[in-house]
């Protein structure tokens, strides 16, 4: 797509609740990052893939937080047993290569109610 | 701790006139900085970046000025119109063990600007 799309667009679940936050990249981008961006705050580093190889998860803030991307493309955030702080705008971006100004999609809001 | 920071929340500005946005950083091994614009609803957009071997780049009506002894960057905008009307994020890259040459990025907290006509 022209794009990084992001779905779905808003997301509120109930604190316990498991979650799945979807992100297409761009076509053929090899680069895939995930942001947290709590509100009133800078996006925060989650994790970062190469093709479908997760080389850094040094962000995601506990267990309960999982990424894939098994074939390269699509990844898939996913949180489990949902906490109030969770709440926050999940970002996701992609670049081609090595390139610092990559692509974010508009995000989704999750609000643990 | 905030290793790139952003110590306005807010600035207004008069249409035509210079806006200009400041940005700290602490990590000195910090080698690429980057501005983008964020609209509510949207994702960042990437607006204007520089490399730590040069103290300036300008791009159209953006120029931004890196002072590395001070490790401190800022973004120009001149003249300033009402559609720059948005949040800026400063963002680093380079920094931290394990090498950070893919490109992950540290950001600061934002800067709403705010130009009236």
């Amino acid at each position: 797509g022209a794009g990084v799309s992001q779905s779905p667009r808003y997301k509120v679940a109930k604190r316990g609740q498991d979650v799945a936050l979807r992100c297409d990249p761009i076509s053929g981008h090899v680069s895939l990052f995930w942001y947290q961006q709590a509100l009133g705050q800078g996006p925060e580093f989650l994790t970062y893939f190469q093709n479908e190889a997760q080389l850094d998860k040094s962000g995601l803030p506990s267990d309960r937080f999982f990424a894939e991307r098994p074939e390269g493309s699509v990844s898939t955030l996913k949180i489990q047993r949902t906490q109030q702080e969770d709440s926050a705008v999940y970002l996701c971006a992609s670049t081609i290569g090595v390139n610092y100004g990559y692509t974010f999609g508009s995000g989704t809001r999750l609000t643990v109610v | 701790d905030q290793q790139v920071k952003q110590n306005s929340p807010s600035l207004s500005v008069q249409e035509g006139r210079i806006s200009i946005l400041n940005c700290d950083y602490t990590n000195s091994m910090f080698d690429y900085f980057l501005w983008y614009k964020k609209y509510p609803a949207e994702g960042p957009t990437f607006l204007i970046s520089i490399s730590s071997i040069k103290d300036k780049n300008e791009d159209g009506r953006f120029t931004v000025f890196l002072n590395k002894s001070a490790k401190h960057l800022s973004l120009h905008i001149v003249p300033s119109q009402p559609g720059d009307s948005a949040v800026y994020f400063c963002a680093a890259s380079g920094g931290g063990a394990g090498g950070t040459s893919y490109g992950k990025l540290t950001f600061g907290q934002g800067t709403i600007l705010t130009v009236h006509p």
